[in-house]
């Protein structure tokens, strides 16, 4: 079945440090995947996507590229902002079927100023 | 275009009793998804619908079930509540045929079963 592992949290920055978000894998066929940001006591919002192999999702800084040679959907930051902590979730979908995600159990993310 | 919106926001009911938590779709999407978020997990998907019926279903048994309206809101119905049921509910909608299928979330429903 499809699974996703994401490395455990709370990952703890300073502002303007490097983010990197480890998410790796597990699907038959080709999934699509994606990265969700959960903001305290909101649901979740989508971050980015990307569909089929070596596509590079962004939005807002955030980067992820789709590398299915090591099944991996690294979420990258440049400089993180306190506004940036949150929970962070990688997920992905096939496109047939009754196309249900798959999350992995999220990310901490604590930004300090 | 107004987004996913799920109500109420905080529910607190007794172990055997029945819940329904409602959500109403964005604007223009035909399926709706339902997921169980407990704490400190990624969310759980339970089932989705389209057209009014059943187009899936995860790992979730038979007292949870679901109904979808003609004007594409939707409601979750858990029967025989155990303590376990205590999570976050989010509603998902997205538009059947699009690629990549797009799922928007609301904000959840919060249910203690003590």
């Amino acid at each position: 079945g499809n699974s996703v592992t994401q490395m455990e949290g709370p990952v703890t920055l300073s502002e303007e440090a490097f983010l990197t978000i480890n998410c790796t894998y597990t699907a038959t066929g080709y999934p699509s995947l994606f990265w969700y940001v959960q903001y305290p006591g909101e649901g979740l919002q989508l971050l980015l996507k990307a569909t089929k192999a070596d596509d590079k999702g962004s939005n807002k800084g955030f980067e992820a590229t789709y590398r299915k040679e090591t099944t991996s959907f690294h979420l990258e930051k440049g400089s993180v902002q306190v506004s940036d902590s949150a929970v962070y979730f990688c997920a992905l979908t096939r496109d047939t079927g009754r196309r249900a995600l798959t999350f992995g159990s999220g990310t901490r993310l604590q930004v300090q100023p | 275009e107004t987004g996913v919106t799920q109500s109420p926001t905080h529910l607190i009911k007794t172990r055997g009793q029945q819940v329904t938590l409602r959500c109403s779709s964005q604007s223009g999407h035909n399926t709706v998804s339902w997921y169980q978020q407990a704490l400190g997990q990624g969310p759980q998907f339970i089932f989705q619908y389209y057209r009014e019926e059943e187009n899936g279903r995860g790992n979730f048994p038979p007292r949870f079930s679901g109904l979808q309206f003609p004007n594409y809101s939707s409601e979750l119905n858990v029967n025989a509540l155990e303590l376990d049921d205590s999570a976050l509910y989010l509603c998902a909608s997205g538009t059947s045929g699009s690629s990549p299928y797009e799922q928007y979330f609301g904000p959840g429903t919060r249910l203690t079963v003590t």
